[in-house]
C-alpha cells in the first residue's frame, strides 16, 4: 500500500531563517507530487506541483521554492523565511500520467509552521 | 478562472439528522468533482467523486449530487454523528491539479 511522510510535524522559525522541509511517499512509482498551504482558517492554496524528477510548477510567486530531486521525494524551501509564511504546509500525491487531473490526492499529516 | 465555492459559515445541526454541504462552480463543468474530509491539524482525506454524467453517488451515509444545470454539487450525510464533526472541501478537476473550494465545518451535537 502506499503511504506518504512529511517531516517535521511542527517547527518555529525565526523570521529571515531558511526552510526545508521533505516529503516522501512509499509504495508507487512516477506520482504527481503537491505542496498546499492552509492558513488558520483558510482553505487550501496550492504552491507547487510536479509530474517528474526535476520538473517543477509554481502556482503562486513568492519566497518559496520547491525541488524534486528523486521520483518520490519532494522538497519545499526558503532561503529567508517571512511572517507570512506561517501555515499548515501539506504535501500530497496522485496518479500520475496524463490522465491525472481525474485522480484522488492522498494527503500527509502535514507541517505546522510557526515564523516568529 | 476557474472557482470552487462553498459556505465559509459553519453548519450546526442535530444527531440524527441530514447534514447538506453545498458546492458552486464557475464557467464551465468541470469533468468531476470530488469531496474530501479534513480534521483539525490533518490532511484532508478523500471521500467520493462524482462524474459530470451522474447525477448521483452513494457511499454509506454519504451521498454526492452533480446539477451542470445549477452548476452545483450538494454532499448530504445522512443519520449524522458526533463524529462526523469536520471540514468538508470540494475539488475540480484542472490541468494536472485540483482546485479547491474553502470548506465548510459542519458540527453535529448529540
Amino acid at each position: 500500500s502506499q503511504t506518504i511522510h512529511q517531516w517535521p510535524a511542527t517547527l518555529v522559525q525565526p523570521v529571515g531563517s531558511p526552510l526545508s522541509l521533505e516529503c516522501t511517499v512509499e509504495g508507487t512509482s512516477n506520482p504527481n507530487l503537491y505542496w498546499y498551504r492552509q492558513a488558520a482558517g483558510r482553505g487550501l492554496q496550492l504552491l507547487f506541483y510536479s509530474v517528474g524528477i526535476g520538473q517543477i510548477s509554481s502556482e503562486v510567486p513568492q519566497n518559496l521554492s520547491a525541488s524534486r530531486p528523486q521520483d518520490r521525494q519532494f522538497i519545499l524551501s526558503s532561503k529567508k523565511l517571512l511572517l507570512s509564511d506561517s501555515g499548515f504546509y501539506l504535501c500530497a500525491w496522485s496518479v500520475g500520467g496524463l490522465a491525472a487531473y481525474q485522480e484522488t490526492q492522498y494527503f500527509g499529516p502535514g507541517t505546522r509552521l510557526l515564523v516568529l | 478562472s476557474q472557482k470552487i465555492e462553498q459556505n465559509s459559515e459553519a453548519l450546526n445541526i442535530q444527531e440524527g439528522k441530514t447534514a447538506t454541504l453545498t458546492c458552486n462552480y464557475t464557467n464551465y463543468s468541470p469533468a468531476y468533482l470530488q469531496w474530501y474530509r479534513q480534521d483539525p491539524g490533518r490532511g484532508p482525506v478523500f471521500l467520493l467523486l462524482i462524474r459530470e454524467n451522474e447525477k448521483e453517488k452513494r457511499k454509506e451515509r454519504l451521498k454526492v449530487t452533480f446539477d451542470t444545470t445549477l452548476k452545483q454539487s450538494l454532499f448530504h450525510i445522512t443519520a449524522s454523528q458526533p463524529a462526523d464533526s469536520a471540514t468538508y472541501l470540494c475539488a475540480r478537476g484542472g490541468f494536472q491539479k485540483l482546485v479547491f473550494g474553502t470548506g465548510t465545518r459542519l458540527l453535529v451535537s448529540p
